[in-house]
């Protein structure tokens, strides 16, 4: 069964602080990886996108790492700010069709 | 960047009504559309997939009839909730994308807000 897992489901860190998400997989067969931001009350905003030959990526304070073999992704914020606050969703595609398996999220809140 | 619109971005019915939510690529042509509903403090639970022209393909579990998709050009769908109730109650986000296939990317619309009352 293809399952997305991310962790911690919920992190509050101090303005300016940087701080880094965890995302691990069983999506088979794999096609990429995205990192979305979810505002409360809006869609999601795609971050970054990885296919499996890549292990990282940057989108301005965002930086997605990627390891295929283990299965693991991570999103590293730095310098955080308050409209970092937000949900952080990480999905998977397989290779076939548009299906994509989504993670949870962490929400984060980042505070003053 | 590509945008996808949604109308309405909020709505409240009576209990028994329907109500319908309309999805919008504007400035890409959509091949695909998606329709997914989210739940407070849950992640995005897919729907239905739509193809232009085509009838939509529903994820088990979600009532076809009750959930009407309509993909009628390459740039808008409609998801109609029908005799809607307190338990339809949810945030609902379409999704559009260019071409069928995992490296086409999906552009998320901003969501409407379902309340039945």
């Amino acid at each position: 069964k293809n399952q997305v897992e991310q962790s911690p489901q919920s992190l509050i860190i101090l303005e300016g602080k940087n701080c880094t998400l965890q995302c691990n997989y069983t999506v088979s067969p794999f096609s990429n990886l995205r990192w979305y931001k979810q505002d409360t009350g809006r869609g999601p905003v795609s971050l970054t996108i990885m296919t499996f030959s890549e292990n990282t990526k940057s989108n301005g304070r965002y930086t997605a790492t990627l390891d295929a073999d283990t299965k693991q992704s991570s999103l590293h914020i730095t310098a955080s700010q308050l409209s970092d606050s937000a949900s952080y969703i990480c999905v998977v595609s397989v290779w076939a069709g548009n299906m994509l398996t989504f993670g949870g999220g962490t929400r984060l809140m980042v505070k003053p | 960047g590509a945008v996808v619109s949604q109308h309405p971005s909020w709505v409240i019915c009576k209990s028994g009504t329907s109500v319908k939510i309309e999805c919008r690529s504007l400035d890409f042509q959509a091949t695909t559309m998606f329709w997914y509903r989210q739940f407070p403090k849950q992640s995005l639970m897919l729907m239905a997939t739509s193809n232009e022209g085509s009838k939509a393909t529903y994820e088990q579990g979600v009532e076809k009839d009750k959930f009407l998709i309509n993909h009628a050009s390459l740039t808008l769908s409609t998801l109609t909730v029908t005799s809607a109730h307190p338990e339809d109650s949810s945030f609902y986000i379409c999704s559009a994308s260019p071409g069928t296939g995992p490296t086409y990317e999906q552009y998320f619309g901003p969501g409407t807000r379902l309340t039945v009352t």
